[in-house]
C-alpha cells in the first residue's frame, strides 16, 4: 500500500524558517516525481513545488520562488520542504503529493496523497 | 499561466440526481486533466486522469468528458458517500487547480 506521511508543520513567527519532512512507503520512492501541494484554511490547492526523480530539476510556484526549497533523499525515501522568510499567507496545511507518469508531453499527474501537516505562522 | 475555472461553486442535489461539473481551461490542455473529491480534514482523492480514464477502485457512477479547453465530471446517480469538493486540474503545464464546486445535500 502506497503510504505519504508528512511531519515538521507547526506554529511559525513572521519571517521564520521550517522544514517539512515526507516519507514515502509501499513504492519505489527513487522512481517517482514529487510535489509539495498547500490548501490554505477554507480555501482551494494550490500547487508549491516539484522535485525530479533524481531531485536534478525543481520547480517551484511564482509565490514561493525565492523563499522555499525542495530537496530529496532517495535513501532514506524522503522528501523535504524548507521554508524561509515566511509570511502570514503561507499558513496551509501541506501536502506531499506522488508523481504519476502522464505518458505524454506533459507533467506527472497527482496520484497519491499524504494526509498533510499545517503550517501557520503568525506572532 | 494557465488558469482553471470550475462551476458551479456550489452545487445543491439529492440523493439518485444526476450531476454535472464543469472546468475550463484557459488554453488548450489537450487532455491533461484530473478530478479529485475531498472530504473535510482530508486529503484529495484522485478520480478520473487523462480527462475519461477512471481510476482504479473509483465507481463507475463517475465520469469524465472533453479535451482542449473544456471539460466535465459526471456523477450518473449521487450517493450520500458522494457529498464533498470537487476540483479539476491541469498538468499540461505545471499544475493548476479550479476552484473547487462543493456538492451538498438539496
Amino acid at each position: 500500500e502506497v503510504q505519504l506521511v508528512e511531519s515538521g508543520g507547526g506554529l511559525v513567527q513572521p519571517g521564520g524558517s521550517l522544514r517539512l519532512s515526507c516519507v514515502g512507503s509501499g513504492f519505489t520512492f527513487s522512481t517517482y516525481e514529487m510535489n509539495w501541494v498547500r490548501q490554505a484554511p477554507g480555501k482551494g490547492l494550490e500547487w508549491v513545488s516539484y522535485i525530479s526523480s533524481s531531485g536534478e530539476t525543481k520547480y517551484y510556484a511564482d509565490s514561493v520562488k525565492g523563499r522555499f526549497t525542495i530537496s530529496r533523499d532517495n535513501a532514506k525515501n524522503s522528501l523535504y520542504l524548507q521554508f524561509n522568510s515566511l509570511r502570514a499567507e503561507d499558513t496551509a496545511v501541506y501536502y506531499c503529493v506522488r508523481g504519476e507518469y502522464c505518458g505524454g508531453n506533459c507533467f506527472p499527474y497527482p496520484d497519491y496523497w499524504g494526509q498533510g501537516t499545517l503550517v501557520t505562522v503568525s506572532s | 499561466d494557465i488558469q482553471m475555472t470550475q462551476s458551479p461553486s456550489t452545487l445543491s442535489a439529492s440523493v439518485g440526481d444526476r450531476v454535472t461539473i464543469t472546468c475550463r481551461a484557459s488554453q488548450s490542455i489537450s487532455r491533461w486533466l484530473a478530478w479529485y473529491q475531498q472530504k473535510p480534514g482530508k486529503a484529495p482523492k484522485l478520480l478520473i486522469y487523462k480527462a475519461s480514464s477512471l481510476e482504479s477502485g473509483v465507481p463507475s457512477r463517475f465520469s469524465g468528458s472533453g479535451s482542449g479547453t473544456e471539460f466535465t465530471l459526471t456523477i450518473s446517480s449521487l450517493q450520500p458517500d458522494d457529498f464533498a469538493t470537487y476540483y479539476c486540474q491541469q498538468y499540461n503545464n505545471y499544475w493548476t487547480f479550479g476552484q473547487g464546486t462543493k456538492v451538498e445535500i438539496k
